[in-house]
């Protein structure tokens, strides 16, 4: 069955430095896959999408790579902030009338 | 982007009754869905709410323990019938199909606690 990883262990880094998300997948050949944050008590916001024949994307400080060959995805924020601490999930689409499937998140912490 | 509210936001309900969630959204949307985040857990998808005809329900979910309504494109009802405390759990509605890409807009999600 479908299946996805990301880092189990919540992501601790240092103001200023780039934090670096990984997504994982098997089992499965997405068209794209999106990436969301989500704050405690919170619905999830949609950040980044990638689509399968793009190798990156980049929107302000955040960047996408997408790697079909080794079905992973990494997700990097640049120069980090306290703001940017959040739990942040990728999400495959099913291809099937937009149907996602979730991975667990990972929770990063940004400390000042 | 579409503006997605719930209601309730939060209630505690004892076991055997049922709880039903609204979910309003700001614009007309194609497509809306229901998912169940248990604490510390990711997003589990209950069923995508069709406007007009019933549901799809994904593995896992049934139609009696979660009927679901959408009597139009801005609107969408999930019940929890009969509940327990394994239903102890975050709903989550979201709104998709507003633009080119699948991206989901989310509502704030109902806290439900069963006793």
């Amino acid at each position: 069955s479908q299946k996805i990883e990301q880092n189990s262990e919540a992501l601790n880094i240092q103001e200023g430095k780039t934090a670096t998300l990984t997504c994982n997948y098997t089992n499965y050949s997405p068209a794209y896959l999106q990436w969301y944050r989500q704050d405690p008590g919170r619905g999830p916001v949609f950040l980044l999408l990638i689509r399968e024949n793009e190798k990156e994307k980049r929107k302000e400080r955040l960047k996408v790579t997408f790697d079909t060959t080794l079905k992973q995805s990494l997700f990097h924020i640049t120069a980090s902030q306290p703001a940017d601490s959040a739990t942040y999930l990728c999400a495959l689409d099913r291809a099937q009338g937009g149907k996602l499937i979730f991975g667990q998140g990972t929770e990063l912490s940004v400390k000042p | 982007s579409a503006v997605i509210s719930q209601k309730p936001s939060r209630d505690i309900c004892q076991r055997g009754t049922s709880l039903t969630i609204q979910c309003q959204v700001d614009s007309q949307v194609t497509m809306m869905f229901w998912y169940r985040q248990q604490p510390g857990q990711s997003l589990t998808l209950i069923a995508t709410a069709n406007q007009g005809s019933e549901a799809t329900y994904e593995s896992g979910f049934v139609i009696d323990k979660f009927p679901i309504s959408r009597p139009n494109l801005t609107f969408s009802t999930l019940t929890v019938s009969n509940m327990s405390p394994e239903d102890s759990s975050i709903y989550l509605c979201s709104a998709g199909g507003l633009a080119a890409y699948n991206e989901q807009f989310f509502g704030p999600g109902t806290r439900l606690t069963v006793l």
